[in-house]
């Protein structure tokens, strides 16, 4: 499984943007980028996901880099509710995710 | 669209006793999968399952964790006996088809071991 690396721990003030970044040197042709969050006490649950381009959601917006060896996930403006722990994960279509650590992101008021 | 269920939602037993975990999950949804996530770690998967089938149980340790997904819906995970260690959150997530972003997991049951 090809591997990630990500800060353990970020912080933002509330209504402000947040890039958080991941590293995934050894990322193959057909591994997307997965964003998911879990917040305290719940499960994860999905962000959003990309394969070369980039791309938005409701959520969050997702910046590749052309040469695929990193990703930045943008929170556009970060709410309180918006702290959590953001795991970035690579996976081919069909194939199971597995976590790292993620980053701690706290959000200030 | 209903989420992924779980029960019980917490669990305390001592150590050398025995537990279960049910799951399940979202209707329709082929592939089930059974994580661990210790505090302060990511989730760990111990076991997939397409259908009732299983895909990956690499990660499960076997001589006192099992698992079954009875006619490819529920599913249950047992520990028998607990140890001090299997302490942790266990989650079921469940997925139609793999397909990226298609994931959903339910919210887990603590399970303490003293």
């Amino acid at each position: 499984d090809a591997k990630t690396t990500q800060p353990n721990s970020m912080e933002s003030n509330e209504e402000e943007p947040v890039h958080l970044p991941c590293n995934h040197s050894t990322i193959s042709g057909t591994d997307y980028i997965h964003w998911y969050r879990q917040l305290p006490s719940q499960g994860p649950e999905y962000v959003i996901h990309g394969l070369t381009s980039n791309v938005n959601n409701r959520m969050a917006s997702l910046a590749i880099a052309e040469d695929r060896k990193s990703s930045t996930l943008i929170l556009h403006r970060a709410t309180l509710r918006d702290a959590a722990v953001y795991y970035c994960i690579l996976s081919g279509y069909g194939n199971k995710l597995v976590f790292g650590a993620g980053t701690i992101l706290r959000v200030k008021s | 669209e209903a989420g992924v269920a779980q029960s019980p939602r917490y669990k305390i037993i001592e150590k050398r006793q025995s537990v279960a975990f049910w799951c399940n999950p979202i209707s329709g949804h082929a592939t089930l999968y059974w994580y661990q996530q210790i505090l302060g770690q990511g989730p760990k998967l111990l076991i997939q399952f397409q259908n009732n089938g299983v895909v990956d149980d690499s990660q499960l340790p076997k001589d006192r964790f099992s698992a079954e997904r009875l006619k490819g819906v529920d599913s249950t995970l047992k520990i028998q006996p607990a140890k001090l260690e299997d302490s942790a959150v266990y989650l079921c997530a469940s997925s139609l088809d793999g397909r990226p972003g298609g994931y959903t997991f339910g919210s887990g049951t603590r399970l303490t071991v003293v």
